[in-house]
C-alpha cells in the first residue's frame, strides 16, 4: 500500500506530557498537511509544508505545537505539555502541487486522548 | 473562502442513487469544487473534483450548475459501505486551505 501512513494510530497520555506523531506521505508528494478533528466536527487545518518549508500555520497551532518536515519527506507533529483540550484525531494529508490544482490524500489519523 | 451549505443528513435505500447537494453561491471563478467522504473513525477519502464541467469517475459523478453556485454528487448505486459523512469543499489553489464544513451524513439503508 503506497498511501499516507501515520504512527501511532492511537495515543493515550496524561496531561502535561509531550507527544509526537509521525506522518509518511505518498512518495514524491511535495506538500504535506496536518489537520485536527474533534468529535462531530470536520477536520480543521493546522499547518502545511511544501517540501521542507513550513508555509502556513493556523491560529489553532499554539506555541505548544510544533511540526517539522526535515528532509521534505516524513513529518512530525509534537505537542508539548498536553492539555485535555488537545484530545482529538490528528490527520495528515499529502498532495502533489503542480501549480494549479491538487488533490489531498489523507492518512488514517492518530487519535489522541489526554487524561 | 467560499461558504457551503449541505443538508445535515440524508437517507438512501441500498442500490438506489444517492444525490447529495451542496450550495456554494459565493464560489469564485478559480475555485474548484472538491468532494470528500469520511467513514466513521477513518481519514477523509477523496471522491471527485471539478471546475465547470460535469465529471465522472469510478466512484461518483459530479454535476455543477452552469452558474457554479451549486453542485450535486451522485453515487449511482449506493451500498451500505457508502454510509459516511460527505464534505463539499470549494478550493482555489495557492494560498487557500481546505475548509471542511459539517458535511452531510449519508445513511444507506438496507
Amino acid at each position: 500500500d503506497t498511501g499516507v501512513s501515520q504512527d501511532p494510530r492511537h495515543k493515550i497520555t496524561k496531561r502535561g506530557q509531550n507527544v509526537t506523531f509521525r506522518c509518511d506521505p505518498i512518495s514524491e508528494h511535495n506538500r504535506l498537511y496536518w489537520y485536527r478533528q474533534t468529535l462531530g466536527q470536520g477536520p480543521e487545518f493546522l499547518t502545511y509544508f511544501q517540501n521542507e518549508a513550513q508555509l502556513e500555520k493556523s491560529r489553532l497551532l499554539s506555541d505548544r505545537f510544533s511540526a517539522e518536515r526535515p528532509k521534505g519527506s516524513f513529518s512530525t507533529l509534537e505537542i508539548q505539555r498536553t492539555e485535555q483540550g488537545d484530545s482529538a484525531m490528528y490527520l495528515c494529508a499529502s498532495s502533489l502541487w503542480g501549480g494549479r490544482e491538487e488533490t489531498q490524500y489523507f492518512g488514517p489519523g492518530t487519535r489522541l486522548l489526554v487524561l | 473562502d467560499a461558504k457551503t451549505t449541505q443538508p445535515p443528513s440524508m437517507d438512501c435505500a441500498e442500490g438506489r442513487a444517492a444525490n447529495l447537494p451542496c450550495n456554494h453561491s459565493t464560489i469564485s471563478g478559480n475555485e474548484y469544487v472538491y468532494w470528500y467522504r469520511q467513514i466513521h473513525s477513518q481519514g477523509p477519502q477523496y471522491i471527485i473534483h471539478g471546475l465547470k464541467n460535469n465529471e465522472t469517475n469510478e466512484m461518483a459523478s459530479l454535476i455543477i450548475t452552469e452558474d457554479r453556485k451549486s453542485s450535486t454528487l451522485i453515487l449511482p448505486h449506493a451500498t451500505l459501505r457508502d454510509t459516511a459523512v460527505y464534505y463539499c469543499i470549494p478550493w482555489g489553489g495557492y494560498g487557500q486551505n481546505f475548509v471542511f464544513g459539517p458535511g452531510t451524513r449519508l445513511s444507506v439503508l438496507p
